[in-house]
């Protein structure tokens, strides 16, 4: 069974440039997350989906930050411009959505702001 | 809000000896507590986990025990072997949510 598939693996941009990740959760999962891992740090809730609705996107810097996850099935997360600061691993996670169920990460894509 | 403290940042050992990580969590409605394991450059996998009526639970080598009332629970790995060196993150969880709050992560090095 397939995982958690994330791409791309690697972005380098320049400040001020967009970009997107693409994130597809393991088949039958309902529940989807994004996260940002800065260095040496635990991973950060950016958004939570239930299918294709937003539930819990306190995290998102709204500004620059957006995500989408139109079918209920694969999301996009995008951040225009992007920042320095913005430097970051960002994880895609999935579950089935039940309060029982672990979730389970993608490799991530890093991403380097310069 | 939510405060997840995992103690200690580092830990380095033997080869063979145990390593026992503290994460100490202020949210008095988690009920579901789970350790990741993320080696250099990869995800965060899942490693072991417990819920609030489970006092204990052991998997091999790998043990997690919880105490609800002082709000922690500790990862135990026996036996320790290089390929356990990893950073460990706890991630508690509360009660009808999908909210995982992570730790700060406890970087183990196992000496060979």
């Amino acid at each position: 069974e397939a995982g958690v598939v994330q791409s791309p693996r690697y972005k380098i941009i320049e400040k001020k440039q967009p970009v997107a990740f693409w994130c597809n959760p393991i088949s039958g999962h309902n529940t989807l997350y994004w996260y940002r891992q800065n260095l040496g740090q635990g991973p950060e809730l950016l958004i939570r989906y239930e299918n294709e609705e937003a539930v819990d996107d306190s995290q998102l810097p709204k500004d620059r930050f957006s995500a989408e996850r139109l079918k209920g099935v694969d999301s996009t997360l995008k951040i225009q411009p992007a920042e320095l600061g913005d430097s970051a691993v960002y994880l895609c996670a999935s579950s089935l959505g039940d309060s029982g169920n672990t979730i389970y990460f993608g490799e991530g894509s890093w991403l380097t702001v310069v | 809000g939510e405060n997840v403290e995992q103690h200690p940042s580092t830990l380095s050992v033997q080869e063979g000896d145990s390593a026992v990580i503290k994460c100490t969590y202020s949210d008095s409605a988690s009920n579901y507590f789970p350790w990741y394991k993320q080696e250099l450059g990869k995800r965060p996998q899942l490693i072991i986990d417990i819920r609030s009526n489970v006092g204990e639970k052991k998997d091999q080598r790998i043990a997690v025990t919880l105490n609800k009332t002082a709000k922690h629970f500790s990862l135990h790995i026996t036996e320790t072997q290089p390929e356990d060196s990893a950073v460990y993150f706890c991630a508690p969880r509360a009660s009808g949510t999908y909210k995982y709050i992570f730790g700060t992560g406890t970087r183990l090095k196992v000496l060979a």
